[in-house]
């Protein structure tokens, strides 16, 4: 039982350049999560997921995207990185929303 | 959207007791108080949830007074371990789009 896992744990990438970030969990839940953490900062949500096929905006969505294809997979994408996007990315997941979010370990993305 | 807010950072001694207060003057009929812990290049770990009066579980106890506009997470006998960053969050069973962090609190235990 893995639980939460994301991959990469870390990244380079050049302005303007793309990448998927991926989040897989093995818990069978319905509820999936990114955030991303600043420096100093709490947590923001960028993009949810309530189940299989289905995503929603969070608090700071502009520049992401996601799909959730698979029950147990939550995918976020940057098309067009920048420097503004450098942060901690966590990926989480619950059974319901008042249910016990899972944290995965987190992805370090930096934009040059 | 329930705006918390919490002390920037606490100190105390091994062994003391840690009350962590969380304000929250705005919060729905339907919100709950939750409250995550977050040690360096980690992600948050649950700690515990509660509606209102007293919940308890191995590790902590949380008090919500009768009209809610505050809670107090409460760490017994703390040790160096404990030392991170303590989220409170008002969650809503409606929608999870209000889930913020917001800043939170960092407590360091001192020997």
């Amino acid at each position: 039982n893995a639980g939460v896992t994301q991959t990469p744990k870390f990244r380079v990438l050049k302005t303007g350049q793309s990448m998927t970030l991926l989040c897989a969990q093995d818990m069978n839940h319905e509820y999936m999560y990114w955030y991303r953490q600043d420096p100093g900062m709490g947590l923001r949500l960028i993009h949810y997921s309530v189940g299989e096929g289905t995503t929603a905006k969070g608090e700071v969505p502009d520049g992401y995207n996601v799909s959730r294809l698979k029950k147990q997979n939550f995918l976020l994408g940057l098309e067009s990185a920048a420097p503004s996007q450098t942060s901690v990315y966590f990926c989480a997941s619950s059974y319901r929303t008042l249910y016990e979010q899972y944290f995965g370990p987190g992805t370090r993305l930096t934009v040059t | 959207l329930a705006k918390t807010t919490q002390p920037i950072s606490m100190d105390s001694y091994e062994g003391q007791e840690v009350n962590i207060t969380c304000s929250h003057n705005n919060i729905a009929t339907n919100d709950y108080i939750t409250w995550y812990q977050q040690f360096p290049s980690q992600g948050p770990r649950f700690i515990i949830q509660g509606y209102k009066t007293k919940v308890t579980n191995e590790v902590a106890s949380l008090f919500i007074p009768a009209d809610r506009k505050s809670s107090t997470l409460s760490l017994p006998r703390v040790s160096l371990s404990d030392t991170a960053v303590y989220y409170c969050l008002a969650i809503s069973s409606g929608s999870a789009r209000q889930l913020t962090f917001g800043s939170g609190t960092q407590l360091t235990v001192l020997p």
